[in-house]
């Protein structure tokens, strides 16, 4: 079958480094994308990895492991502002459709 | 920026009323999608569009329809709406008509929060 795990929620500190991760099981490969989403908001794309590797994007990172079917996020030097759900989401191969993981709660303190 | 534009953030409703949901985008996108996220369960996929005219059910579209006359609006239906469709309503688009542009992102809209009491 095809599933994408990831854990529910997780805790940090301002300034702290946090990683984010996410499993999946897919037939077929294209991809995987990290969104973010604040409460009661629309989820916004953050970032696209299709080959094996660490991409940058300023204070956020991911990295992709096709092989142990294996991203995760990386977040530095958190503010309360990145306290949202992070959702990994995988194109299922020969459709339009993607799976979505249930997403993983962070919560910034002080 | 890509524009996806849902026409209510907060819609109350009865049990048993036809509802409609507009979603616009504004990219040329083919691709729309409708989606339902709750609590513990994520998103899950109700409809998509990959053209006009033409729709595909998803994980859960019992109790839905969809509509898309025009490229750049895809509407959700809920025939005869009931509480166990309360939940928060998103629409995503994204471009490319041909697979596999699957590395273009889905963008979504604000989403509304429907209840049906």
């Amino acid at each position: 079958g095809q599933n994408i795990d990831q854990p529910t929620e997780m805790t940090a500190t301002e300034g702290a480094i946090v990683q984010i991760n996410c499993t999946y099981q897919t037939s077929g490969f294209n991809g995987l994308f990290w969104y973010q989403q604040h409460a009661g908001e629309a989820p916004t794309f953050l970032s696209y990895n299709v080959l094996d590797g660490l991409e940058e994007k300023g204070r956020f990172s991911s990295f992709l492991s096709r092989s142990k079917g294996y991203s995760y996020l990386l977040l530095k030097e958190l503010q309360m502002k990145d306290s949202a759900s992070y959702l990994c989401a995988v194109p299922t191969s020969g459709t339009y459709k993607y799976i979505f993981g249930t997403g993983t709660r962070l919560k910034v303190l002080a | 920026d890509v524009k996806v534009t849902q026409s209510s953030r907060y819609l109350v409703k009865r049990t048993g009323e036809k509802v409609f949901l507009e979603c616009v985008q504004d990219m040329d996108h083919e691709n729309m999608f409708w989606y339902r996220q709750d609590p513990g369960l994520g998103l899950r996929l109700i409809y998509f569009s990959y053209d006009v005219k033409m729709k595909e059910k998803g994980d859960i579209p019992e109790g839905y329809s969809v509509s898309r006359e025009k490229k750049e609006r895809f509407s959700l239906i809920l025939e005869s709406a009931s509480t166990n469709q309360t939940s928060m309503y998103l629409c995503a688009s994204s471009p490319g008509r041909d697979f596999p542009n699957s590395n273009q992102p889905q963008h979504f809209g604000d989403g509304t929060r429907l209840s049906i009491l």
